[in-house]
């Protein structure tokens, strides 16, 4: 069975620009979480979605990050446009059901804002 | 969330066991102690989950006190692949919330 995937591995763009990450779950998981380690910091939570729908959105930064799972499926969080302090690891999970049940996670995509 | 405590550095023997710590003392009882690790260059990685017995995987084995105030990760043989940080988090029905971790080093 496939594990989470994410693309690209490493981004690398100036301020104000606009980057697009995407992150395929494991099959069959309805719950897909995105989150970020920016220098020196924990592992913070962006977002949940369930299905096509986004449960909790409560740890976007700002309005520059948008986040689609269009079809359930796959899912992009494009930032536009991108600031220095958007540098980071961003990673995304996935898993079977909600609550208490174990996340799987991605290796990270890596984005550099110069 | 909950606060978790854990010492920030660990350090083994290769193939001895490790026992890492994990205060939680203001634990819900609706709290569930999840155990996840990073390897260098990798996403966390779930090693294992409890609510208030003991539990044992392929990866760990988790050991909770009676009062659920503490809890102890246990590596029972330690390899260098096992080297990484180690996060202890409370969960109810919620994002994982990362602390610092415990970074554990193993020795050849």
């Amino acid at each position: 069975e496939a594990g989470v995937t994410q693309f690209p591995s490493h981004s690398v763009i100036e301020k104000g620009q606009t980057v697009t990450l995407r992150c395929d779950p494991i099959s069959g998981h309805d719950n897909l979480y995105w989150y970020r380690r920016v220098m020196g910091k924990e592992i913070k939570f962006l977002l949940h979605f369930v299905k096509e729908s986004k449960q909790d959105e409560s740890g976007m930064p700002n309005n520059r990050f948008l986040a689609e799972r269009t079809g359930g499926t796959y899912s992009t969080l494009k930032v536009q446009p991108a600031e220095l302090e958007d540098s980071g690891v961003y990673f995304c999970a996935s898993s079977q059901d909600q609550g208490y049940y174990e996340q799987y996670f991605g290796p990270g995509t890596r984005l550099t804002v110069t | 969330d909950a606060k978790t405590t854990q010492p920030n550095s660990m350090e083994s023997n290769e193939e001895e066991p490790v026992h890492l710590p994990c205060n939680h003392s203001t634990i819900s009882g609706t709290d569930y102690i999840h155990w996840y690790r990073q390897l260098p260059s990798q996403g966390p990685e779930y090693v294992i989950h409890g609510l208030t017995s003991n539990v044992n995987n392929r990866m760990a084995s988790l050991a909770i006190a009676e009062d659920r105030k503490s809890s102890t990760l246990i590596l029972h043989r330690a390899t260098l692949r096992d080297a990484a940080v180690y996060y202890c988090i409370l969960r109810g029905n919620t994002p994982l919330v990362f602390g610092k971790g415990t970074r554990l080093s193993v020795i050849a």
